[in-house]
């Protein structure tokens, strides 16, 4: 059965500095997400992507973060500056672009990032 | 108030028993209902879809009311292995390249004893 997948799993890293999670979503779906959760908190969405291009955003996506499918299999996640809230399990989802009944959203295992 | 709001347990059940979690919504404007299950420090994995029918996958029963703005799901005969957090999910009206975020609540802790 074809996943997601995302690299690293986990990643540590100083407050201020840059991370990129990187994500392969299905190979047939057209729609990328990155999610996140906070331990102990419920999922959140952040972002989607389609077409190159982000379709939504939430209001956690601010100016530190930014999404690009650098080729054709790959699908990151950029935060520029982290902070120590940036500390959570983040999960990268994909979708087919259907227009019409259900529509079932693959996650991946998620990346652990801890800011110190 | 929340937008998806769920009891968060933890429910402590015997093997073999029936079990139900309920679930509201805020946002009349929802369009699409799941349950998904997550184990502990694991990706939420889609349990099962919910239409306003109300459907059955084996052991599982779900129901939505949209009058009501609620969502159940219903698990018999309680195994070990169902032990997780299930987390009630919602999200938009599917339109051509519309919204898609979906919206999960905290989820309730299911614990399946011997």
């Amino acid at each position: 059965e074809p996943e997601v997948t995302q690299t690293p799993s986990h990643q540590v890293t100083q407050m201020g500095q840059e991370v990129i999670l990187r994500c392969v979503p299905i190979s047939n779906h057209l729609y990328f997400y990155w999610y996140r959760q906070i331990l102990g908190q419920k999922v959140e969405f952040l972002v989607s992507f389609y077409n190159n291009e982000i379709s939504e955003k939430s209001e956690i996506f601010d100016d530190q973060f930014s999404v690009e499918r650098p080729d054709g299999s790959n699908f990151t996640l950029k935060i520029r500056s982290t902070k120590l809230e940036d500390s959570a399990m983040y999960f990268c989802a994909s979708s087919e672009a259907r227009t019409s009944g259900g529509e079932t959203q693959y996650f991946g295992p998620g990346t652990r990032l801890l800011v110190l | 108030r929340k937008e998806v709001e769920q009891d968060p347990g933890p429910f402590n059940v015997p093997e073999g028993a029936t079990v139900a979690f309920n679930c509201t919504y805020s946002n009349s404007a929802s369009q699409s209902f799941f349950w998904y299950r997550q184990d502990c420090r694991k990706e939420p994995k889609l349990l099962m879809s919910v239409y306003s029918s109300g459907n059955e996958d084996g052991r599982f029963t779900a129901q939505l009311n949209r009058a009501s703005q609620y969502i159940s799901l219903l698990i018999r005969d309680s195994k070990l292995s169902d032990s997780a957090t299930y987390l009630c999910v919602v999200g938009p009206l599917l339109m051509d390249t519309g919204r898609r975020a979906l919206t999960f609540g905290s989820g309730t802790r299911l614990q399946v004893q011997p």
